[in-house]
């Protein structure tokens, strides 16, 4: 069936440690995929998307996205998490077929 | 500022009683869009829209209606709502449909909870 994962529900780190949020995709064909972030009472804000070329998406807010088609997976990544930061993160694709379709959510905290 | 809006952004009804929860977006975009959102099942499509007078169901359009009279307007209205309604609901809009790629750009929320 075709989906869109992101197996952690919940992600906790401290301020200045690195992070990898999960996403995996289900789908035919390479969809379009984005990310985006929701901070608290705040609408979903776009962090990066990936078409096609360089698989190493580059995106606001000092994130970063590695497309591994090998692993249908579409990993987010930031060297040093911010308090700012924490939020919750939607992987989203964009299928050839159908409408975009989003992730469960990761919401991650950040520790002083 | 380009952006969306929504209204109320916190709303406290009780079963039965009709309500409208408005989007306007004054980027002059073609097609927005209703979501809501659970906890654990994340953003789900109720209703879309392409451009003025066309509405097509999303995923989840049960008890939902929805109209597009002017292109920056897509009110969504709950006729009789039920306590499963009780969500969070985000309008989104964006250049053109299925003009694959396009980014969404999401209204602030509305937190609706139905007793």
């Amino acid at each position: 069936a075709q989906s869109v994962t992101q197996p952690d529900i919940h992600i906790t780190v401290s301020e200045g440690a690195s992070l990898e949020l999960r996403c995996n995709y289900s789908y035919g064909a390479t969809p379009y995929l984005f990310w985006y972030v929701q901070s608290p009472g705040q609408g979903l804000q776009l962090l990066l998307k990936y078409f096609s070329g360089d698989t190493l998406v580059q995106g606001i807010k000092g994130f970063e996205a590695e497309f591994k088609r090998s692993q249908s997976s579409f990993n987010l990544r930031k060297p040093s998490v911010h308090w700012s930061d924490a939020a919750e993160y939607f992987c989203a694709v964009d299928p050839v077929n159908n409408d975009m379709r989003f992730g469960a959510g990761t919401r991650l905290t950040v520790k002083p | 500022e380009a952006q969306v809006t929504q209204n109320p952004r916190y709303l406290i009804t009780v079963t039965g009683k009709k309500l409208t929860v408005t989007c306007s977006q004054n980027m002059n975009h073609e097609y927005m869009s209703w979501y809501r959102q659970d906890p654990g099942l994340g953003l789900r499509q109720i209703y879309y829209s392409m451009n003025v007078e066309v509405t097509d169901k999303g995923d989840v359009p049960e008890g939902y209606k929805v109209s597009r009279k002017e292109k920056r307007n897509f009110p969504l209205i709950l006729e009789s709502p039920s306590p499963n309604q009780t969500s969070l609901y985000f309008c989104a809009s964006s250049p053109q449909r299925r003009r694959r790629g396009d980014t969404q750009y999401f209204g602030p929320g509305t937190r609706l909870t139905v007793l």
